[in-house]
């Protein structure tokens, strides 16, 4: 089975703090992304990874940044935290799919996610 | 840009039951995923079901099955004999290439 982890399920920072949310994956997944989920809106992907050390932005990548320095591991950094980042925040990984006709990825895996609070 | 809609914000079932929660999507693109996805409560989000747009057939895993009808964007997904344990989020999702669009949720409730 596929694992993905985060690191924290809960995390409280104050207004400027910097903020380091870190996501794993054990199955040797080419595809990481991080996606926040506020109530009515869903899930809104921030950046993803497709490669050690590459890194997209997503729909809102405003406020964040991302490293991927190990193929398993996708961090996502908040550079100075303001309340409107307060949010439940979700990893997920996917391997590139090479057999479909459509070339498109495939299913995403998530981590149990992080909430995070900022006052 | 590809869009997905989920015009039911909360629905209800009594146990054992069968329900159908909507899905609806924009796209131009002729390949594509979709999938639905459950959150429980304070819980990880996993995979319920997915769909090839090319595969005309539509996707079944025990009691969800989906009704995949293409030329009207439209994805629902039906749960049968409705379980305690079904009580979720459930997220509709869209996906081509790198794109991954979700729509803001259903929330269901499994009453007994």
């Amino acid at each position: 089975d596929v694992k993905v982890t985060q690191s924290s399920r809960y995390l409280v920072k104050r207004t400027g703090e910097k903020v380091f949310l870190e996501c794993v994956q054990d199955m040797d997944h080419e595809n990481m992304f991080w996606y926040r989920q506020d109530p009515g809106l869903g899930l809104r992907l921030i950046y993803f990874s497709y490669d050690v050390k590459m890194k997209e932005k997503g729909d809102i990548p405003e406020g964040y940044s991302v490293s991927r320095e190990k193929k398993e591991r996708f961090s996502l950094i908040l550079e100075s935290a303001s309340t409107n980042q307060t949010s439940m925040y979700l990893c997920a990984s996917s391997l590139i799919s090479r057999v479909t006709s459509t070339g498109a990825r495939d299913t995403q895996y998530f981590g149990p996610g992080t909430r995070l609070t900022v006052l | 840009a590809q869009t997905v809609t989920q015009s039911q914000p909360e629905m209800s079932v009594q146990e054992a039951e069968t329900v159908t929660l909507s899905c609806t999507y924009d796209t131009s693109e002729s390949n594509y995923y979709l999938f639905w996805y459950k959150q429980p409560p304070s819980r990880q989000m996993i995979l319920v079901i997915r769909q090839e747009a090319y595969k005309q057939q539509n996707a079944t895993e025990n009691r969800f099955s989906v009704n995949f009808q293409k030329a009207a964007k439209s994805f629902s997904l039906k749960i049968s004999d409705s379980q305690l344990g079904d009580t979720a989020m459930y997220f509709c999702a869209f996906m081509n290439n790198n794109d991954m669009r979700f729509g803001a949720g259903t929330r269901l409730t499994v009453k007994p």
